[in-house]
Order: structure tokens, then C-alpha cells, then sequence
């Protein structure tokens, strides 16, 4: 079936560093999200990417939606502890599916 | 504005005992409806989806099974709990297309479900 492989699997950062995770895929997808999740929470939207070569910010996070229409990264600028949490690539299979990347866990030390 | 519940947060339960979980969705009609499973440390995993009263996609074999009821009711159940049912239980609800962002699913809080 259809994967997305999600790098880092893992980031240790300083405050105030620069955070990039990426994810690939063999399919096509038409539509590529992204998610933050906290401890114990649902994810929550970030960035949604509609059109192959978009490039969308949100703050201080940007994404942007690959040409090939199979990757996708996100930056995160400037790093805060708030940013620490799991971030998910989603893309869009078929109609209904989105088909989920294991996840990058950021922690972010002081 | 749209929002989704769970309930319960947070369930203990012993090992074939049966489950009801729900997922209510306020502020949006016929609206599809997911359900995912997210074992510890790991990524989200489909297990049900929905397009409307009655209709229901299963993604992935297993003791579960879901229901809708109601338009924005959703539904996840079980006879006889294992073990490796553990593990945190997200709905999800899609953004309708006329209002743009195809594709789009909004997640609710969660329920975490300790299976003993």
C-alpha cells in the first residue's frame, strides 16, 4: 500500500535553532498536510498544501508541497519550547484517505 | 465554527469486556468521519471511515467495528476487548469540498484506552 516515509524520526534542538523534516512517497498525492500533536491530544491542522509547488507559511512555520507531487517539507524558524510535540505529514489518497507519516518528534531544550 | 468531541477521555478496561466510544461533530452537516487508532509512540493507523448515516468503510481487520447513527455521530465498539486493543482513539471529521480544502480532516481530543 501506499507510505510516506517521514525524516527525522527524531530532533534535539537548541531554542532558537532552525527545525526542517521532510516526507517522501513512491505515489502521487494531490493533497499534503501537516500536524502538531501534544502529549495526550489530538493532532491539530498546521499547514495544509493543495497545489504541486506551493510553498505556504504559517508564521513561523513554512511548508511547501513538492513539483513532483511525491514530498513535502516543513521549516520551523527560530525554534521555542512551545514547538516541542510530534509533527505528522499527511497526504491524500484517493477521495478519502490520508495516509499518515510516522511522525518527527521534536524536543527543544532552553 | 465546527468543533468535535470524544468521550470518554480516558477508559480502563479488562480484557473481553466491550467498548462504546463516541464521537460527536457540532456545527457542520454530512460530514465524512474517521476513527484512527495511535499506539504508543507510533503513527496514526485508519481503521474506520464514513460518508453518511449507515455507510461504513472498514480499513483494517479486526474485533472493532463501527457505526453511525446519526449524522454527526460516530461510533466505535467492541464485543470482547484484547489486549492489543490498548491505545489512544482519535475521530476525525472532514471539511466539507464547497467550503474549500479538499481533504482537509480536523481531529478531536482523543479517548486513551487502557486494555488490562
Amino acid at each position: 500500500g501506499q507510505q510516506l516515509n517521514q525524516s527525522p524520526q527524531s530532533m534535539f534542538i537548541q531554542e532558537g535553532e532552525d527545525v526542517s523534516m521532510n516526507c517522501t512517497s513512491s505515489s502521487i498525492f494531490n493533497t499534503w498536510l501537516w500536524y502538531k500533536q501534544d502529549p495526550g491530544e489530538g493532532p491539530v491542522l498546521l499547514i495544509a498544501l493543495y497545489k504541486a509547488g506551493e510553498l505556504t507559511s504559517n508564521g513561523r512555520l513554512t511548508a511547501q508541497f513538492g513539483i513532483t507531487r511525491k514530498d513535502s517539507f516543513l521549516n520551523i524558524s527560530a525554534s521555542i519550547p512551545s514547538d516541542v510535540g510530534i509533527y505528522f505529514c499527511a497526504g491524500l489518497s484517493g477521495y478519502n484517505k490520508l495516509i499518515f507519516g510516522a511522525g518527527t518528534r521534536l524536543a527543544v531544550h532552553p | 465554527s465546527q468543533t468535535i468531541h470524544q468521550w470518554p477521555a480516558t477508559l480502563v478496561q479488562p480484557v473481553g469486556s466491550p467498548l462504546s466510544l463516541e464521537c460527536t461533530v457540532e456545527g457542520t452537516s454530512n460530514p465524512n468521519l474517521y476513527w484512527y487508532r495511535q499506539a504508543a509512540g507510533r503513527g496514526l493507523q485508519l481503521l474506520f471511515y464514513s460518508v453518511g448515516i449507515g455507510q461504513i468503510s472498514s480499513e483494517v481487520p479486526q474485533n472493532l467495528s463501527a457505526s453511525r447513527p446519526q449524522d454527526r455521530q460516530f461510533i466505535l465498539s467492541s464485543k470482547k476487548l484484547l489486549l492489543s486493543d490498548s491505545g489512544f482513539y482519535l475521530c476525525a471529521w472532514r471539511l466539507l469540498d464547497r467550503d474549500g480544502g479538499l481533504g482537509t480532516q480536523y481531529f478531536g481530543p482523543g479517548t486513551r484506552l487502557l486494555v488490562l
